[in-house]
């Protein structure tokens, strides 16, 4: 069946790059996203990626798609305090009835 | 426009109490999700409904039902809470495939 994995935790320092991994198994996937959760909160989209792209940036944020190895990642350049979070990373897979299918996300700490 | 709104905000039940928590969204989204998050698990999928009128299981479904109402709201209703039915409960929307959530219910089951 479909999974995603991530790895669970990521410690960086403030104003260093955060790379945050994510692994998924349905090749057939045609959007990929990145969701964030803030301490307490629901979670905010924060990006996706269509599956014929490599790679789409949005201010701070970049996204590396490499379909082949079914790997995805969410750099945050320039990392701040306010970036510390969950991470989840999300697969609409082509099969089953699930919509979504989820990471278990990856908490962010940002050192001061 | 306040996109997906939940209540209650928490809740505490004894084991055996039903309660059904609320969800409604304004942005005229078909399909709507309901999830539970645990420490570890990630999200789950309960139910979800593709559009008004039908509803369809998810990963976890025993021990809920589901209602959509109408466009706008889709409920998640606990006939007998279990302490294993403690978590928080996530509703979501969507146009197509991308998904708006809510704010999130927390339910604690004594």
């Amino acid at each position: 069946g479909e999974d995603v994995e991530q790895s669970l935790f990521l410690s960086v320092r403030e104003g260093d790059s955060s790379v945050i991994n994510c692994t998924y198994t349905d090749s057939s996937s045609t959007y990929l996203y990145w969701y964030k959760q803030e301490p307490g909160a629901g979670l905010q989209l924060l990006t996706y990626i269509f599956s014929n792209m490599d790679m789409k940036q949005d201010q701070r944020l970049t996204v590396l798609l490499n379909k082949k190895d079914k790997h995805l990642s969410l750099r945050i350049a320039d990392t701040q305090t306010g970036d510390s979070a969950i991470y989840f990373c999300a697969e609409i897979p082509n099969s089953g009835n699930t919509p979504l299918v989820f990471g278990k996300g990856t908490r962010l700490s940002v050192i001061a | 426009n306040a996109g997906v709104t939940q209540t209650p905000k928490f809740q505490v039940l004894k084991t055996g109490q039903s309660m059904t928590l609320q969800c409604a969204q304004d942005m005229n989204h078909n399909s709507m999700y309901w999830y539970r998050q645990d420490p570890g698990m990630g999200l789950r999928l309960i139910y979800y409904s593709a559009s008004e009128g039908t509803t369809d299981k998810g990963e976890v479904p025993n021990g809920y039902n589901v209602s959509r109402l109408n466009k706008r709201e889709f409920s998640l209703r606990l006939e007998s809470a279990a302490p294993s039915q403690t978590s928080v409960y996530f509703c979501a929307s969507s146009p197509g495939e991308t998904q708006y959530f809510g704010p999130g219910t927390r339910l604690l089951v004594l």
